[in-house]
């Protein structure tokens, strides 16, 4: 089965760049998105085909993806970026699959 | 303005059965792809079972068997029908909102405030 591999963990000043990956086979070649999820809510799509981003996510969010792994950039982090954060993509014997996730902090 | 409102969660003991619902407003559900995703106390995503526009359903191996999503194209619902239900159940449960563009293109951009379901004695 398809599986990704994010970091539990990042942290970030504010005001810096976080970064958070996600790693899986020939990942490159599929599309990746991103979710994120604050505590008690349902998650939000934040980055969509790799590096697209749906009406009304700010653009400091940002997605990049190359070879085995994609990343999702947040320049400029705010303290309300605190959350965690989901990448997913589609496999044809797994259908949908999910990373991990990153819990990001904003110290 | 696209909502999903799901309800029918709740306690349950191990081997009983629960089904979910999802009622949608804003668009289609027979239009589109739709799909259940949970999540456990404390973890992460998991997606559990897609249908799609043309009626095809899929599962994830955890609920094959055991789990039968569908649709009420009269009431633009969506249910999550859960039988032998296992303490590895209990979780939140969403559904969710499909977008497949070409091949690989695979995302949810509208999520439910999900349903908690609970299976313990």
């Amino acid at each position: 089965s398809y599986e990704l591999t994010q970091p539990p963990s990042v942290s970030v000043s504010p005001g810096q760049t976080a970064s958070i990956t996600c790693s899986g086979d020939k990942l490159g070649d599929r599309y990746a998105c991103w979710y994120q999820q604050k505590p008690g809510q349902s998650p939000v799509l934040v980055i969509y085909q790799d590096t697209k981003r749906p009406s009304g996510i700010p653009e400091r969010f940002s997605g990049s993806s190359s070879g085995n792994t994609a990343t999702l950039t947040i320049s400029g982090t705010q303290a309300m970026d605190e959350a965690d954060y989901y990448c997913q993509a589609w496999d044809s014997s797994t259908y949908v699959v999910f990373g991990g996730g990153t819990k990001l902090t904003v110290l | 303005e696209v909502q999903l409102v799901e309800s029918g969660g709740g306690l349950i003991q191990p081997g009983g059965s629960l089904r979910l619902s999802c009622a949608a407003s804003g668009f289609t559900v027979s239009s589109n792809y739709m799909s259940w995703v949970r999540q456990a106390p404390g973890k992460g995503l998991e997606w559990v079972s897609v249908i799609y526009s043309g009626g095809s359903t899929y599962y994830a191996d955890s609920v094959k068997g055991r789990f039968t999503i569908s649709r009420d194209n009269s009431k633009n619902t969506l249910y999550l029908q859960m039988n032998r239900l296992r303490a590895e159940d209990t979780a939140v449960y969403y559904c969710a909102r499909d977008r497949k563009e070409m091949a690989t293109n695979y995302y949810f951009d509208y999520w439910g405030q999900g349903t908690l379901v609970t299976v313990s004695s």
